[in-house]
C-alpha cells in the first residue's frame, strides 16, 4: 500500500535560516509524490511534484524536493524562510485508480513556525 | 489555474438534521472528484471518489448510507451528510482533476477551500 511518513509535527525556524521537511514514502511502484501547503483558513496549495522525472524537483516560492529512492525518501528544503512560509505542509503520494486517475494519500502534516 | 469551489463555506447545524455541500469546478469539467475530511489539527483523509454518472466508490470505515454523494453533472459534486451528529464537525475539502483529454493530469488536483460543519 502507497504511504508517506512525516517525521516531525512542528518544525521551529527563524527567518532566514533553512528549511528542511522531511517526508518518507513507501510504495509498491514507482510514486508519484507531492508537497502541499495549507495556510489557515485557505485552501491547500500544491507546492511540487515528482512524477518520475528529475529527481529534484523545484516548486513555488524557493521550495524544492529530491526524490531520493535509496532512502525511500521526499524531504522539502527552502534555503531561506520567510515569515510568509508559517503553515502546515504535507507530503502526499498517490494511489492509481481503474479510472486513470489517483487519489491523493497525506501524510499527518508538518506545521512550520518562523520567528522573526 | 483551474478553479473549484464549494459552497456553503461554513456551516451549523443541529444534531440529526442533514446537510449539503457543494463541489463545482467553474472553469473545467471534471468526471472524477474527490471529497476529503480534515478533523482539528489532523491530516486530510479520503472519504470517498465522486464519480460522473455512476456511484461513488468509498473508502474503508466511511459509512456510504451516511455520506451520500452524487456527481449528477461534469461540474458538480453534491456530499450530503444525513442524520449529522456532533461527530461528524469537520473540515470537508473537495478536489477535481482535469481530464488529460482537456490538457489536464491524472496526478493533479484543485482543491476547493473547503466546508467547514459544526453540529450542535
Amino acid at each position: 500500500a502507497q504511504s508517506v511518513t512525516q517525521l516531525d509535527s512542528h518544525v521551529s525556524v527563524s527567518e532566514g535560516t533553512p528549511v528542511l521537511l522531511r517526508c518518507n514514502y513507501s510504495s509498491s511502484y514507482s510514486p508519484s509524490l507531492f508537497w502541499y501547503v495549507q495556510h489557515p483558513n485557505k485552501g491547500l496549495q500544491l507546492l511540487l511534484k515528482y512524477t518520475s522525472a528529475a529527481t529534484l524537483v523545484k516548486g513555488i516560492n524557493g521550495f524544492e524536493a529530491e526524490f531520493k529512492k535509496s532512502e525511500t525518501s521526499f524531504h522539502l528544503t527552502k534555503p531561506s524562510a520567510h515569515m510568509s512560509d508559517a503553515a502546515e505542509y504535507f507530503c502526499v503520494v498517490s494511489v492509481r485508480l481503474n479510472t486513470g486517475f489517483q487519489k491523493l494519500v497525506f501524510g499527518t502534516g508538518t506545521r512550520l513556525l518562523v520567528s522573526p | 489555474g483551474a478553479v473549484v469551489s464549494q459552497h456553503p463555506s461554513w456551516v451549523i447545524c443541529k444534531s440529526g438534521t442533514s446537510v449539503k455541500i457543494e463541489c463545482r469546478s467553474l472553469d473545467f469539467q471534471a468526471t472524477t472528484m474527490f471529497w476529503y475530511r480534515q478533523f482539528p489539527k489532523q491530516s486530510l483523509m479520503l472519504m470517498a471518489t465522486s464519480n460522473e454518472g455512476s456511484k461513488a466508490t468509498y473508502e474503508q470505515g466511511v459509512e456510504k448510507d451516511k455520506f451520500l454523494i452524487n456527481h449528477a453533472s461534469l461540474t458538480l459534486s453534491t456530499l450530503t451528510v444525513t442524520s449529522a451528529h456532533p461527530e461528524d464537525s469537520s473540515f470537508y475539502i473537495c478536489s477535481a482533476p482535469i481530464n488529460p483529454q482537456r490538457g489536464g493530469s491524472y496526478n493533479e488536483q484543485f482543491f476547493g477551500p473547503g466546508t467547514r460543519l459544526t453540529v450542535l
